[in-house]
């Protein structure tokens, strides 16, 4: 049983431009959460997917967007970046739309904006 | 709204006990988590409780009072490996998983 994983690892981009970031699921898992973590900070919730339908989002703005594929795998496009946006971008994968308990991270991908 | 408060930092001796404490308000209670992750490393799940009382899970154990709207994790026989950051989270209205600012464990020999 493979783990979440996520890609790229790190980004550097400039402001203004548009990034995607990717999460494949755990296998057998059908919800994906994804997080903003700033650094010394707690992660920040920006939404949650279940069954490719937005299943809850947190208070960020519409220019962050996400897709989630028949294979349970997604991805998070941020556009035009802010510095503000730099930090650990994590995904998490469990199973069922009313996730009460564990979530599996993976090991995100660090943008940084410049 | 959903707010989590925590302490910032803790520090204990290898071998002792430390209890972190984490008060919430939330809109909608679905039950408390907590959350260790390592410098550099990905959140991984401890333990959850949605009803009243104490669940144990070995070394660590938590606590939660929904009429108080607190929790706390325990740590009993510290390890060096247990520095981390600790995170206690909130399920509420919307699906939201709400987290702590964290707490920092230093584990000193």
């Amino acid at each position: 049983e493979t783990g979440v994983t996520q890609s790229p690892t790190h980004l550097i981009k400039t402001r203004g431009q548009q990034v995607t970031l990717r999460c494949s699921s755990q296998s057998g898992h059908n919800t994906v959460s994804w997080y903003q973590q700033a650094l010394g900070q707690g992660p920040q919730f920006i939404f949650q997917y279940y069954r490719e339908e937005e299943n809850g989002r947190g208070n960020f703005p519409p220019r962050f967007s996400g897709l989630q594929f028949p294979n349970y795998s997604s991805e998070l496009n941020v556009n035009a970046l802010e510095l503000d946006d730099s930090a650990l971008y994590l995904c998490a994968s469990s199973i069922g739309q009313l996730s009460y308990n564990e979530q599996f991270f993976g090991p995100g991908t660090r943008l940084t904006v410049l | 709204g959903q707010s989590l408060e925590q302490p910032s930092e803790v520090t204990a001796v290898e071998g002792a006990i430390v209890q972190i404490n984490c008060t919430y308000q939330t809109s909608g209670f679905y039950g408390l988590s907590w959350y260790q992750q390592h410098d550099g490393g990905a959140p991984t799940f401890l333990s959850y409780n949605g009803l009243d009382g104490l669940e144990e899970t070995g070394r660590f154990s938590s606590f939660l009072s929904r009429s108080d709207s607190y929790g706390y994790l325990l740590l009993q026989e510290l390890q060096m490996k247990d520095s981390a950051s600790y995170f206690c989270a909130v399920k509420g209205a919307g699906n939201m998983l709400t987290f702590g600012g964290g707490t920092r464990l230093m584990v000193k020999p």
